[in-house]
């Protein structure tokens, strides 16, 4: 079975500090991707990142950077120098091999000035 | 590219009423939809799925009656809450996938219809 879990339910940091958000999935299939995605609170998703189960290298995106380990089953997420602006709900999701995302939980994120 | 309209953005509706809810895919064909819920502080639920012409596939839970999908054109899904409830009230989000991005699993999504029944 499919699943996905984020077992941070909340993080709060001060500005400029970095943080790290895990992801941890469970899948049997050999192909699979995997997703972040931003909530801000308008509700709106905005798509970060995906990358498929073949890849395992890490990825930066400016202040942003992603960690994928296929040894440990987590893909984690690290904002590097937070700032107000990323205070967001940021989930992790999973796709085998039909279209269907399946999300974690979601970790709250909330930077202080 | 790759943009996905939904109409209303926000909704306010008496118990016992239907309330339909419209997603468009803007720029491009969309071979699948999907429709998810999500309730206060919890994740997206997948409720859905929904290819043109078909009729949709729900998620154990579902109640297809109540919920009821059409997926009329490769740019247009709608869902209709019948006979709502407050606890229907949710935030509904639709997603698409696109013909040019077939394979890669991504979907593009809605800004979202918050549904508040009285």
């Amino acid at each position: 079975a499919q699943k996905v879990t984020q077992a941070q339910t909340e993080i709060s940091v001060v500005e400029k500090e970095d943080v790290t958000l895990d992801c941890v999935y469970e899948t049997r299939d050999t192909t699979y991707y995997l997703f972040w995605y931003k909530q801000p609170p308008s509700g709106e998703l905005v798509f970060l990142i995906r990358r498929n189960s073949f890849d395992e290298q890490n990825e930066i995106s400016g202040r942003y950077s992603w960690n994928f380990q296929k040894s440990t089953s987590s893909f984690n997420f690290t904002i590097t120098a937070s700032q107000v602006v990323d205070s967001a709900v940021y989930f992790c999701a999973l796709s085998e091999n039909t279209d269907k995302l399946i999300f974690g939980t979601g970790t709250r994120l909330q930077v202080f000035p | 590219g790759a943009v996905v309209s939904q109409h209303p953005s926000w909704v306010i509706c008496k118990s016992g009423t239907s309330v339909k809810i419209e997603c468009r895919s803007l720029d491009f064909q969309a071979t699948t939809m999907f429709w998810y819920r999500q309730f206060p502080k919890q994740s997206l639920m997948l409720m859905a799925t929904s290819n043109e012409g078909s009729k949709a596939t729900y998620e154990q839970g579902v109640e297809k009656d109540k919920f009821l999908i059409n997926h009329a054109s490769l740019t247009l899904s709608t869902l209709t809450v019948t006979s709502a409830h407050p606890e229907d009230s949710s935030f509904y989000i639709c997603s698409a996938t696109s013909q040019r991005t077939s394979g890669s699993n991504e979907q593009f999504f809605g800004p979202g219809t918050r549904l508040t029944v009285l």
